[in-house]
């Protein structure tokens, strides 16, 4: 079956520009993770949905970023007025249950979203 | 708060030669450790896992140890080859709260030379 698709693979904007990442989990996992990745850095968390909501955004840097889930499969990350330093991979992972692989811990990620702030 | 600590890459080795990458970690109660693989072009994949202390996780000749003793997790492979360079990240998952918050370490490139 399908994996995790995200769009766009890359993106280019100008500083001050508003930006939308997309991703397409796997079909029937309840679980959404967003996490990003800058250069040389591991995946740092960023938010978590079980279903519709949003059961943990602590992750998210400020308030310039907010992502959404409206009926539980598609999820979009939105960055405001992007800064420079917005500039990372943003990656998408999906689970079958909260915990992840119902009971095996395991994300499935999607390839990312390379976004590049000039 | 909880982390990842793992040695830095890149990790350059010949062809059937001996792969450790190390991987020790800090966190409260009995997390669960992975190992993730990113390949070129691919996004991460889960590679093996542990649950609890003193299990093995092996899956393509990987394979690493929970020592909680040492709270490490450092994966080895007898003979690598070719394919499998990538860029390889340890991870935990809290077993506290925020269990979905999995910790990654910063990553080892591994690059294996014909």
């Amino acid at each position: 079956g399908a994996g995790v698709s995200q769009t766009p693979s890359n993106k280019v904007t100008e500083k001050g520009k508003y930006v939308e990442l997309r991703c397409d989990p796997i079909s029937g996992h309840t679980a959404l993770y967003w996490y990003r990745q800058s250069l040389g850095q591991g995946p740092e968390f960023l938010i978590y949905f079980q279903g519709t909501g949003a059961a943990d955004d602590s992750g998210l840097p400020n308030d310039r970023f907010f992502a959404v889930r409206p009926e539980g499969s598609v999820s979009t990350l939105k960055i405001q007025r992007t800064e420079r330093g917005d500039s990372a991979v943003y990656l998408c992972a999906s689970s079958p249950s909260p915990r992840g692989g119902g009971g095996t811990g395991e994300l499935f990620f999607g390839e990312g979203s390379r976004l590049t702030v000039l | 708060g909880d982390s990842v600590t793992q040695m830095e890459g890149p990790v350059t080795l010949s062809e059937e030669a001996f792969l450790t990458i190390n991987c020790t970690y800090t966190a409260t109660g009995y997390p669960s450790l992975f190992w993730y693989v990113q390949y070129p072009g691919e996004g991460l994949q889960l590679l093996l896992k542990a649950t609890k202390a003193d299990d093995k996780g092996s899956n393509k000749g990987f394979e690493a140890t929970y020592r909680k003793e040492t709270t490490s997790f450092h994966l080895e492979k007898g003979s690598v080859q070719v394919s499998d360079s990538a860029v390889y990240f340890c991870a935990l998952r809290p077993t506290t709260s925020g269990t979905y918050k999995y910790i990654f370490g910063t990553g080892t490139r591994l690059k294996v030379l014909a």
